[in-house]
């Protein structure tokens, strides 16, 4: 399984809001409803920020939504605040199968 | 609250064996579904594998198939993953990480072991 497609990197201003992709296939992500993402900060254990595509756990913000299209899930955070610079990695499970995106980097500027 | 709390870091030789384990407190192991993760330095996280409650069986990541092995001691609720014939490029942060089956997503994690292969 090939990983995931994310863009390497991208950045937004305090306040405004961002929007990051994840391109799979119809293998992955356009197969199956188990996409989840996960933020992480430097030498910090990743931590799920969403899941279902769109489905929040307990404890994080509002600010942060997720979608889906086709064979693309993305990742909005409205409202940045410094805290949300981190790397950001989708993650897509089906047949037994999990399978990560390269991951993007968040600078807040 | 499940907790995962993994072993220190080690550091090997290439060609040499390595077992990090994952202790599990606030749930029974066997009722989670133990997943491994890694992370090389500066690059992105690459799951390894793990447990398939669908089919009582561990499945592996077609990259790591016959060089990693990974067990659960029920008695004392911790899993293992143990890597062989390590080489440079498994120097990692190896996770463990327990996969919801109801969504999908590792929603708790270890914090992390760093295996260092050199020679």
């Amino acid at each position: 399984q090939s990983a995931l497609t994310q863009p390497r990197s991208v950045s937004e201003s305090p306040g405004q809001s961002v929007t990051m992709s994840c391109t799979g296939t119809s293998s992955d992500i356009g197969g199956f409803s188990y996409v989840s993402w996960y933020q992480q900060h430097p030498g910090k254990a990743p931590r799920v920020i969403m899941f279902d595509f769109d489905k929040r756990p307990s404890g994080i913000s509002n600010r942060f939504s997720g979608s889906k299209s086709g064979n693309t899930a993305s990742l909005t955070i409205s409202g940045l605040r410094a805290e949300d610079a981190a790397d950001y990695y989708c993650c897509s499970y089906g047949g037994s199968r999990v399978v990560f995106g390269g991951g993007t980097k968040l600078t807040v500027l | 609250q499940v907790q995962l709390v993994q072993s220190g870091a080690e550091v090997r030789r290439p060609g040499a064996s390595v077992k990090v384990s994952c202790k599990v407190s606030g749930h029974r192991l066997t009722e989670l579904t133990m997943e491994w993760v890694r992370q090389a330095p500066g690059k992105g996280l690459e799951w390894m594998g793990g447990y398939d409650p669908e089919d009582g069986e561990t499945v592996y990541a077609q990259k790591f198939e016959g060089g990693v092995t990974m067990t659960e001691d029920a008695s004392t609720d911790t899993a293992y993953m143990e890597l062989s014939s390590l080489r440079s490029e498994d120097t990692a942060v190896y996770y463990c990480a327990t996969r919801n089956t109801n969504t999908g997503a590792f929603h708790y994690w270890g914090q992390g072991s760093l295996v260092t292969v050199s020679s």
